[in-house]
């Protein structure tokens, strides 16, 4: 199946700095990329979608100058927590589907995470 | 996109087939069924999908009722790294991509 690696996959920050995480997607092409965020003992919560070439679309109470995506090619797409604070601390996950398959066959592949801890 | 329902959480016993039921009594005509697992701390994964035919992959089965209410994912021979949260997943098509996740069902395979 398709992979969709995250980098890095764990980072502790001081409370204030930036965090970059990276997505990419290692076989296929990915026009989408969507961001999620898990807390503990919680299910994924989608933050938002992320479009090659174009802005970003973020679910209703996500800041989007909080959370900072970037989608410049077909293979990678970046989510930057910008002033991050100890309320920021999640797993943050990935996915990405091929563009050129068909709907029907669509699935998403997810990557395996990032874990960020803010101090 | 429709909603599921999914029991909170299940216990198979290893090497025995587990059962997973997933309810989405408001399924539309073009909604497919997706089915994700998540292994603890670690990204979900494609399970299968389908919309009104049952289908099989090497993972698993997925048997959709006539009506298209409910569904139940087979594992047909459980091992204890299918220990996992099974998340059942209404999704259009033509539709939004996104893929809403709800609480799944925690699945402990025992020895």
């Amino acid at each position: 199946g398709a992979v969709v690696s995250q980098h890095p996959s764990w980072v502790i920050c001081k409370s204030g700095t930036s965090v970059k995480i990276e997505c990419r997607s290692l076989d296929f092409q990915a026009t989408t990329m969507f961001w999620y965020r898990q807390f503990p003992k919680q299910s994924l919560m989608l933050m938002a979608t992320s479009n090659e070439g174009s802005k970003a679309t973020y679910e209703q109470g996500v800041e989007k100058d909080k959370f900072l995506i970037n989608h410049a090619s077909l293979t990678l797409s970046t989510l930057t927590v910008t002033s991050a604070h100890p309320e920021d601390s999640s797993f943050y996950i990935c996915s990405a589907r091929d563009s050129r398959r068909e709907w029907t066959y669509n699935e998403q592949f997810f990557g395996p995470g990032t874990r960020l801890t803010v101090l | 996109d429709a909603k599921t329902t999914q029991p909170p959480s299940m216990d198979c016993a290893e090497g025995r087939a587990a059962n997973l039921p997933c309810n989405h009594s408001t399924i539309s005509g073009n909604e497919y069924v997706y089915w994700y697992r998540q292994i603890h701390s670690q990204g979900p994964q494609y399970i299968i999908h389908g919309l009104k035919n049952n289908e099989t992959n090497e993972m698993a089965s997925l048997i959709i009722t006539e009506d298209r209410k409910s569904s139940t994912l087979i594992l047909p021979h459980a091992t204890l790294r299918d220990t996992a949260v099974y998340y059942c997943i209404v999704r259009g098509q033509g539709g939004s991509e996104k893929l809403v996740f709800g609480k799944g069902t925690k699945l402990t395979v025992n020895p």
